[in-house]
């Protein structure tokens, strides 16, 4: 079963910050979050990953609680092109571990015009 | 450099017939893993190799199968296949296992008829 949760669907004005939550209450200390994107019937899309930190890259920014249960994506002006399912994983990174990833059911963010 | 490439991208069966599907990871990536994702059960873990071994495996019946090659390309065959197979299989990889952001490629869409 997928160590998180996040809300089925979200909307978001077009040009407008879209920011998706999710909950990991039961995080290791050695698991990373990651944030991955399926625009419809395409290949996941990876965005971000982090541990304890906020990241930033070119898509998006991860801001991750200092309990670490819960962490938010940040898409900070969202477009047409963003509408997608967002999967929040995570998963244990250390050398020799499985690559399996356990994918839940992802939040539907439809950008608007 | 070169995402991860699948071939076939569609492919349409009949049932108790046998389907194989090939996936080049992106050059120097070793680790290849599988999924098949479904409406009703959404993205599932099939299997992942390292070094032309399978590391580890999903919850799927034995007539699903793979193997990978000297050069990390990887394929994966599903035997008497069944109206349930039906589905999207992606396949990831990444340089090695456990510690490296994996990526997908973009599918290949099986209809078993």
């Amino acid at each position: 079963d997928a160590k998180t949760t996040q809300p089925t669907s979200m909307d978001c004005a077009e040009g407008r910050a879209a920011n998706l939550p999710c909950n990991h209450s039961t995080i290791s200390g050695n698991e990373y979050v990651y944030w991955y994107r399926q625009i419809h019937s395409q290949g996941p899309q990876y965005i971000i990953h982090g541990l304890k930190n906020n990241e930033t890259n070119e898509m998006a920014s991860l801001i991750i609680t200092e309990d670490r249960k819960s962490s938010t994506l940040i898409l900070p002006h969202a477009t047409l092109r963003d509408t997608a399912v967002y999967y929040c994983i995570v998963r244990v990174e250390e050398r020799g571990a499985t690559n399996k990833l356990i994918f839940g059911t992802g939040t539907l963010l439809a950008v608007q015009p | 450099k070169a995402g991860v490439t699948q071939t076939p991208r569609y492919l349409i069966k009949t049932r108790g017939q046998q389907v194989t599907l090939s996936c080049s990871p992106i050059s120097g990536h070793r680790s290849v893993s599988w999924y098949q994702q479904t409406p009703g059960q959404g993205l599932q873990f099939l299997f992942e190799y390292f070094s032309e071994t399978q590391r580890n495996k999903g919850n799927f019946p034995g007539r699903f199968s793979g193997r990978q090659f000297s050069n990390s390309r990887s394929e994966m065959n599903v035997s008497t296949l069944e109206l349930g197979d039906s589905a999207l299989y992606l396949c990831a990889s990444s340089v090695y296992r456990g510690e490296e952001t994996q990526y997908f490629g973009p599918g290949t869409r099986l209809l078993v008829l």
